[in-house]
């Protein structure tokens, strides 16, 4: 059975800290590695990641996989109030792309 | 970027009614789209994936009987769950899945059936 898990479940943090989340991963047919931000209604996409090694980076978010460890870290930097939500990271896999989503992780950030 | 719309967002009904929910990729197609539905606090669980042109793939333990899916078109897919109860209340949400595998989501649906 696909299985995707995102650590820490939840976090608090005061605003301009750096945050790390997250994201292992054990599945079959692997294609790729999904970051969305889930606020009140639904996810929306940030990054997908397919090959290892290489960063991906939009404004003070980063994102990277590890295709050896079966891995991925969602980094925010200079973190603001606006960036409280649910992180959720999902695998791509088979031919269909289903996404296989792990519980989130819910961070807050506080002034 | 693209954008997948889904309407009504919110759908208050009586138990026994149907109830029918659009998903729509505006400025892309989409061969394939996804419904998930989502609990309070809880990850999105895959329902089934939408085929256009093709019978839906449903995930195991959802009825295909009760979760009726049409994609009868390369924008707009279906959702109409029937005979709702109560236990069918949650969020659903519908994606669509671009040329390089990307689900975009729509805003969701809020289902209450009393």
């Amino acid at each position: 059975e696909d299985k995707v898990v995102q650590s820490p479940l939840s976090l608090v943090v005061h605003e301009g800290d750096t945050v790390t989340l997250n994201c292992s991963y054990e599945v079959t047919n692997f294609r790729s590695l999904l970051w969305y931000k889930q606020e009140k209604k639904a996810p929306t996409f940030l990054f997908m990641l397919t090959s290892s090694g290489i960063e991906k980076k939009s404004g003070r978010l980063s994102s990277i996989l590890d295709k050896k460890e079966l891995f991925s870290i969602l980094n925010i930097t200079a973190t603001q109030t606006g960036d409280s939500a649910v992180y959720l990271c999902a695998a791509n896999t088979g031919t269909a792309s289903k996404l296989t989503f792990g519980t989130g992780t819910r961070l807050q950030v506080t002034l | 970027g693209a954008v997948v719309s889904q309407h009504p967002s919110r759908v208050i009904c009586k138990s026994g009614t149907s109830v029918k929910i659009e998903c729509r990729s505006l400025d892309f197609q989409a061969t394939t789209m996804f419904w998930y539905r989502q609990f309070p606090k809880q990850s999105l669980m895959l329902m089934a994936t939408s085929n256009e042109g093709s019978k839906a793939t449903y995930e195991q333990g959802v009825e295909k009987d009760k979760f009726l899916i049409n994609h009868a078109s390369l924008t707009l897919s279906t959702l109409t769950v029937t005979s709702a109860h109560p236990e069918d209340s949650s969020f659903y949400i519908c994606s669509a899945r671009d040329r390089e595998g990307t689900q975009y989501f729509g805003p969701g649906t809020r289902l209450t059936v009393l």
